[in-house]
């Protein structure tokens, strides 16, 4: 366990359907994001979080939505996915200050858009 | 954030060290070299950063070029568990949230 929490670990579901994704971490970190990778391509940041302010959303299609509670939970809850947002969805926090040890990334979710 | 540029893949016995070179010929004076792995369908696991001294840590070394245009990653005794692949990052330091961008790293297997 890496101290960054991800749930479910699998998750198959329709193009009409609404779920969401899961983060915990209880690192006392400041800074949460979303990560998405799809097959044989590098990982593609989504969303950053500072002190559950979202700082960063990189042209993600409004099917994606972030939601960042508090600093410990994030979410991502998702509806009306295309088959070609099937990827691995990680998330990772950070101090949100300095350079300690980087990032933190969970073990993510491998989400398959049926 | 700088541009790095990596082998795509590399191959090294198993017990003997794995050398991973980077290039990041337009770091700026104020940018870190990171290095994370991702073991096959995990998540990235961070190894080692470094400024422009040399580091080490339980995982590996990292040494960086006087005029750090380069930095090389030493996994002193490969074994068939860090088959993974490896990235090398530059970003700037500071405060605040801060994005790590990531490349397609070097593939490495280690060899039985």
């Amino acid at each position: 366990e890496t101290g960054v929490t991800q749930t479910p670990r699998h998750l198959v579901m329709g193009m009409t359907n609404k779920k969401s994704l899961k983060c915990e971490q209880h690192l006392g970190h400041n800074a949460m994001y979303w990560y998405k990778q799809s097959a044989k391509k590098p990982l593609e940041l989504m969303f950053v979080y500072n002190f559950k302010e979202q700082t960063e959303n990189n042209s993600v299609p409004s099917r994606f939505s972030p939601e960042c509670p508090n600093s410990s939970h994030l979410f991502l809850h998702l509806h009306t996915l295309q088959p070609e947002d099937s990827a691995l969805y990680l998330c990772a926090s950070a101090t949100g200050a300095g350079d300690s040890y980087g990032y933190t990334f969970g073990s993510g979710t491998r989400l398959t858009v049926v | 954030d700088a541009k790095t540029t990596q082998p795509p893949s590399m191959d090294c016995a198993e017990g003997r060290a794995a050398n991973l070179p980077c290039n990041h010929s337009t770091i700026s004076g104020n940018e870190y070299v990171y290095w994370y792995r991702q073991i096959h369908s995990q998540g990235p696991q961070y190894i080692i950063h470094g400024l422009k001294n040399n580091e080490t840590n339980e995982m590996a070394s990292l040494i960086i070029t006087e005029d750090r245009k380069s930095s090389t990653l030493i996994l002193p005794h490969a074994t068939l568990r860090d088959t993974a692949v490896y990235y090398c990052i530059v970003r700037v330091s500071g405060a605040g949230s801060y994005q790590l961008t990531f490349g397609k790293g070097t593939k490495l297997s280690v060899i039985p």
